[in-house]
């Protein structure tokens, strides 16, 4: 079966530091991959998709940028991180032949 | 794009009775819809699922309709109970190379004991 690993779960980070998040996925190859920010209390935020190793579509112009280095991997990255980064950053995969999408577990950034 | 209108935000019930939540979306192209329940703290789950070539889905207390004609479709939760309570989420989405969901607002559902 299929899992998605995300780390770190929990990120506490000053202004203007840089960010690595990451996530993996077992069980599965070539899935469509997926980044979407949820601030406290909203909805879903589609970040960035991919779906193929270098092949990323951003949604929504910010200073954070993904990369996919492996077919299984997806990284968020940000240089510099504002406050308004705070939020919790879901990974989430779908098959490519299949619309489901299935999420990770999340990471809980916070940017003081 | 796609826009997806969720309503309500918020929604509490007794014990015991049904809920029902309501999405409608824009871009008649959509052709499949799928719900997520989302615990506090945790990830979005999906629970159910519908696809446009069919318009009445059922699992258990769970149901959803989809009006492709009137481009709406609903959840239906039956003899609610207290671990129902969490915040639910549409979506569509278009069959594409991408097959990105585009989520409604959410809906916060407090089930009373």
């Amino acid at each position: 079966s299929q899992t998605i690993h995300q780390w770190p779960a929990t990120l506490v980070q000053p202004v203007g530091s840089p960010l690595s998040l990451e996530c993996t996925v077992e069980g599965t190859s070539n899935p469509n991959l997926y980044w979407y920010r949820q601030a406290a209390g909203r909805g879903l935020q589609l970040l960035f998709y991919s779906v193929g190793i270098g092949q990323i579509s951003s949604e929504v112009p910010q200073n954070l940028s993904a990369s996919r280095p492996q077919d299984r991997q997806f990284i968020l990255s940000s240089k510099k991180l504002l406050l308004s980064d705070s939020g919790f950053y879901l990974c989430a995969w779908s098959s490519g032949t299949n619309n489901e999408q299935f999420f990770g577990p999340g990471t809980r950034l916070t940017v003081l | 794009g796609e826009n997806v209108e969720q309503h309500p935000s918020t929604l509490s019930v007794q014990e015991g009775d049904s809920a029902v939540i309501k999405c409608t979306y824009s871009d008649s192209a959509s052709n499949y819809f799928p719900w997520y329940k989302q615990e506090l703290g945790k990830r979005p789950q999906l629970i159910i699922d519908i696809r446009s070539n069919v318009g009445e889905k059922k699992d258990q207390r769970i149901a959803v309709t989809l009006n492709k004609t009137a481009k709406h479709f609903s959840l239906h939760i039956t003899e609610t109970q207290p671990e129902d309570s969490a915040v639910y989420f549409c979506a569509a989405s278009i069959n594409n190379a991408g097959n990105m969901l585009t989520f409604g607002g959410g809906t916060r559902l407090m089930v009373k004991p």
